[in-house]
């Protein structure tokens, strides 16, 4: 079974700070992993996804993320905050029914607050 | 469309009532999602279908809770007798064939059950 775990539910970093949100997953198959963004009121919007290659993902906004399998983490930076930032962060990992797709198991969310 | 679409965007109901909530997935998108999220809580998975069957509905909570879709095209979620603990966005997204592509998300419906 697969599964997300998002350490800490809420986050406050100031204007300009790293932003760094915790993401590990548990999966017995390789997995494919995403983050996604919630604004208020809102969908979700896709910020990056690992599937194969690459280690570190780039995203928009400026995010990114690095999947270490030996850790089994993908964790989710940005060099300095926006105030635009401030918004729900979903990691998630894709079901995998023997290679064939599935649904997306969410973490339970990290909400980022940006003091100015 | 250019995305998936849903509708009705927002709902109040009174407790008892059916509600029917429909998901336009994006043109071609072969797999379409259906997910709960209560207030201030994470994303709950309900029902996955590939075409027009669906592999899991693990998630469906109760026997209240019913989906179908028709071909690769629309799907509609009904919620019979609705209780007040049904109130929450519930979330449609879609995605094409391959396992590694991306499942997007439509803006959702605002169910309230009053």
């Amino acid at each position: 079974a697969q599964s997300v775990t998002q350490l800490g539910s809420h986050v406050s970093v100031s204007e300009g700070a790293l932003v760094l949100l915790r993401c590990n997953y548990s999966s017995s198959v390789p997995p494919y992993l995403f983050w996604y963004v919630q604004y208020p009121n809102q969908g979700l919007q896709l910020l990056l996804k690992y599937t194969t290659g690459a280690t570190l993902v780039k995203g928009i906004n400026g995010f990114e993320a690095e999947f270490k399998k030996s850790e089994t983490s993908f964790h989710l930076t940005k060099p300095s905050a926006h105030m635009s930032d401030a918004a729900e962060y979903f990691c998630a990992v894709r079901v995998n029914y023997g290679g064939s797709q599935g649904n997306l198991i969410f973490g339970k969310g990290t909400k980022l607050s940006v003091k100015p | 469309g250019a995305g998936v679409s849903q509708s009705p965007s927002n709902k109040v109901t009174e407790k008892g009532k059916d509600v029917e909530l429909r998901c336009d997935p994006i043109s071609g998108h072969t797999a379409l999602y259906w997910y709960r999220q209560r207030l201030g809580q994470g994303l709950e998975f309900l029902i996955y279908f590939q075409g027009n069957s669906a592999p899991d509905k693990s998630g469906l909570p109760s026997d209240r809770f019913s989906a179908e879709r028709t071909g690769e095209s629309v799907s509609t979620l009904t919620i019979q007798r609705t209780q007040q603990e049904d109130s929450a966005v519930y979330l449609c997204a879609s995605s094409p064939t391959s396992s590694g592509n991306t499942i997007y998300f439509g803006e959702g419906s605002w169910l309230t059950v009053v």
